[in-house]
């Protein structure tokens, strides 16, 4: 199974901390996106990494990806209020088909 | 970011009864998706649909399910004869132009 798996499965800190996901993969892939669920709502792409990139930065979120390792990690500097949601990472071979790991429930707390 | 619109937000059904789902990107795409993601869970795949023609479909994605886009816009997801099971939140998505997939705000389908 392709499939992501996120670590940890849920994250708490203060407003202003960082916060800092992982996700770990099975196979080769094509390329790594991260998106956000707000409760009970749909995915927002978040950013996406290419296989042959290693970091990759957009506004206060910053990717980086270790295919040796087949793991990505994402870093939300300076954390809001309004970035509690739960986090996914999701991979996609050639099939362009995309594998959703099970998320990570960020809450920051004001 | 390409809109994507889904109708209904929400739909109460039946078990034994069929039910579909819309779909309708705002920009033309060629490349479309269903999801589903049961409470809880992860997000899982149905089923993807390329000029006009299913190209893969998981396990999940059994008689019961068809994909269709009927007027050249709208794509649909029809559950003949829904479940129980088949209770969850179902997800379109377009494949963007560097190879993201755009979501809409998905169908919560309540089977009683």
């Amino acid at each position: 199974s392709q499939q992501g798996e996120e670590d940890p499965q849920a994250l708490s800190i203060q407003e202003g901390e960082n916060a800092t996901m992982n996700c770990s993969y099975k196979t080769s892939i094509n390329n790594l996106q991260w998106y956000r669920q707000n409760s009970g709502r749909g995915l927002v792409h978040l950013i996406l990494i290419r296989s042959n990139e290693r970091e990759k930065h957009s506004g206060r979120l910053r990717v980086t990806l270790d295919t040796s390792k087949k793991s990505s990690s994402l870093l939300i500097t300076a954390s809001r209020a309004a970035d509690t949601a739960s986090y996914f990472c999701a991979t996609d071979d050639t099939g362009n088909q995309f594998y959703f790991g099970t998320g990570t429930s960020l809450t920051v707390i004001p | 970011e390409p809109e994507v619109t889904q109708t209904p937000s929400h739909q109460v059904t039946q078990m034994g009864q069929e039910v579909i789902l819309r779909c309708v990107p705002i920009s033309n795409h060629l490349y479309f998706y269903w999801y589903r993601q049961i409470l809880g869970q992860k997000v899982e795949f149905l089923v993807s649909f390329y000029n006009n023609e299913i190209s893969e479909k998981s396990e999940i994605f059994d008689d019961q399910f068809s994909v269709e886009r009927p007027d050249g816009s709208n794509f649909t997801l029809k559950i003949r004869s829904t479940k129980l099971e088949d209770s969850a939140m179902y997800f379109c998505a377009i494949l963007g132009s560097i190879g993201e997939a755009f979501f809409g705000q998905g169908t919560r389908l309540t089977v009683v």
